[in-house]
């Protein structure tokens, strides 16, 4: 079955660098999160989107910007790139907009390493 | 607030029943998830209960819940060396309809 695509799957970058990681979610889901996993600890939420729509917040820096597309796929943009930005970062998608009856399928997730 | 635990490793014999644990804090709980995470790997959704569900049973897979402690089990029968991987507990909350709030992890090692 198809699952989440994750690109690129591992980004080396310089300090004050920006990157741009790409999701794209399940087939016929239409709600995409993102999550940051730093080393060692356990996924923290940042972001979702259902619909193209913002639909919850988490504990995104303001440096952070993100988006959903028409089709689906979402971007996570990161700019001014800072050492603690190093992390794995997931993006889930579920079908039908967002709500805890909606259970969130994890891609393989995109390591960044900031140098 | 919202806080899940989980005692961070578990090492288990070879063909015997891992069972991790974790608690949550909040009551207001909807559904409570168990993900597994093999090294450099991705989150893999094992399985999950609803709130108002005491067990669920998938194959080599018993979850338990105990709404009344806010308590979770994972019990995994027969456990084999491909099951050595990271464990996370996580729920989400009718406050917030994304997030889903995870565990630090139990790390489950077999021995042989």
């Amino acid at each position: 079955a198809a699952g989440v695509i994750q690109s690129p799957r591992h980004l080396i970058k310089e300090k004050r660098e920006t990157a741009t990681l790409k999701c794209y979610p399940i087939p016929r889901h239409d709600t995409v999160y993102w999550y940051q996993q730093g080393p060692g600890q356990d996924p923290q939420f940042l972001i979702s989107f259902y619909e193209k729509m913002q639909s919850d917040k988490g504990s995104i820096p303001d440096r952070f910007s993100a988006q959903q597309f028409s089709d689906y796929h979402s971007e996570l943009n990161m700019s001014s790139l800072e050492l603690g930005d190093s992390a794995l970062y997931f993006c889930a998608s579920s079908r039908g907009g967002t709500g805890s009856l909606k259970t969130q399928y994890f891609g393989p997730g995109t390591r960044l390493l900031v140098l | 607030g919202e806080d899940v635990e989980q005692s961070l490793f578990l090492s288990v014999r070879e063909g015997d029943s891992s069972v991790i644990n974790c608690t949550y804090t909040d009551s207001s709980s909807t559904y409570l998830y168990w993900y597994k995470q093999e090294p450099g790997a991705g989150l893999q959704l094992l399985t999950y209960i609803f709130s108002n569900m005491d067990m669920k049973q998938d194959q080599r897979l018993t979850v338990l819940l105990n709404k009344k402690d806010k308590h979770l089990s994972l019990r995994i029968a027969d456990t084999q060396t491909g099951d050595s991987a990271i464990y996370f507990c996580a729920e989400s909350i009718r406050s917030s309809a994304s997030k889903i709030i995870f565990g630090s992890g139990t790390r489950l090692s077999i021995r042989p």
